[in-house]
């Protein structure tokens, strides 16, 4: 399985842009990017998808490499509530059943 | 709509007995996979089921067994429960089981083993 590598945490100011990256260095073709978080004491909760081209939607916008090999999540301006645990997660096209999450990044939005 | 339901959403258990938990997926999603989530591992995949049938599972030891009915609702079952089962046990469920279908998680049930 394609894994994904991303920094343990990553800190910002509120009502500033964060940009959480994510490594997938092994990416297959038919691999589609996802994005979850999971805030404290809840299940993770959808974000954001992609295959190849960037995408936004009104939580956040995923920014794609070319060569797809890795990705940048961001937030346009972050917010207290937008601390969580943030997964990257490649979902094959085909077989996306066995979804493989890593650690995640943990953000911490600062007053 | 309401949200992929699970239930219990906790409970206690003795090493060596054995736990059923249960998952109602959203209405018209036909996938439902399972995770376990401990502080020292992350979110580990457990298993998943598509139409009734596992199409994926995951490196856990065979006391963990799942299943899923014909109208999507799905257990899974651990026996001979260990100390170091006890964990967060998400499940998700998705419309389809391919690579663009977005997958939404309940809150889990917190199962802890004395």
């Amino acid at each position: 399985d394609a894994k994904t590598t991303q920094p343990n945490s990553m800190e910002s100011n509120e009502e500033e842009p964060v940009h959480l990256p994510c490594n997938h260095s092994t990416i297959s073709g038919t691999d589609y990017i996802h994005w979850y978080r999971q805030l404290p004491s809840q299940g993770p909760e959808y974000v954001i998808h992609g295959l190849t081209s960037n995408v936004n939607n009104r939580m956040a916008s995923l920014a794609i490499a070319e060569d797809r090999k890795s990705s940048t999540l961001i937030l346009h301006r972050a917010t207290l509530r937008d601390a969580a645990v943030y997964y990257c997660i490649l979902r094959d096209l085909t077989n996306a059943g066995k979804s493989t999450f890593g650690d995640g990044t943990t953000l911490t939005v600062k007053p | 709509k309401a949200g992929v339901t699970q239930t219990p959403r906790y409970l206690i258990k003795t090493r060596g007995q054995q736990v059923t938990l249960s998952c109602s997926p959203i209405s018209g999603h036909r996938s439902v996979s399972w995770y376990q989530q401990t502080p020292g591992q992350g979110l580990q995949f457990l298993f998943e089921y598509f139409s009734e049938t596992q199409r994926n599972k995951g490196n856990f030891p065979g006391r963990f067994s799942g299943r899923q009915f014909s109208n999507s609702r799905s257990e899974m079952n651990v026996s001979t429960l260990e100390l170091g089962d006890s964990a967060l046990y998400l499940c998700a469920s998705s419309w389809g089981d391919r690579g663009l279908n977005t997958i939404y998680f309940g809150e889990g049930s917190w199962l802890t083993v004395v």
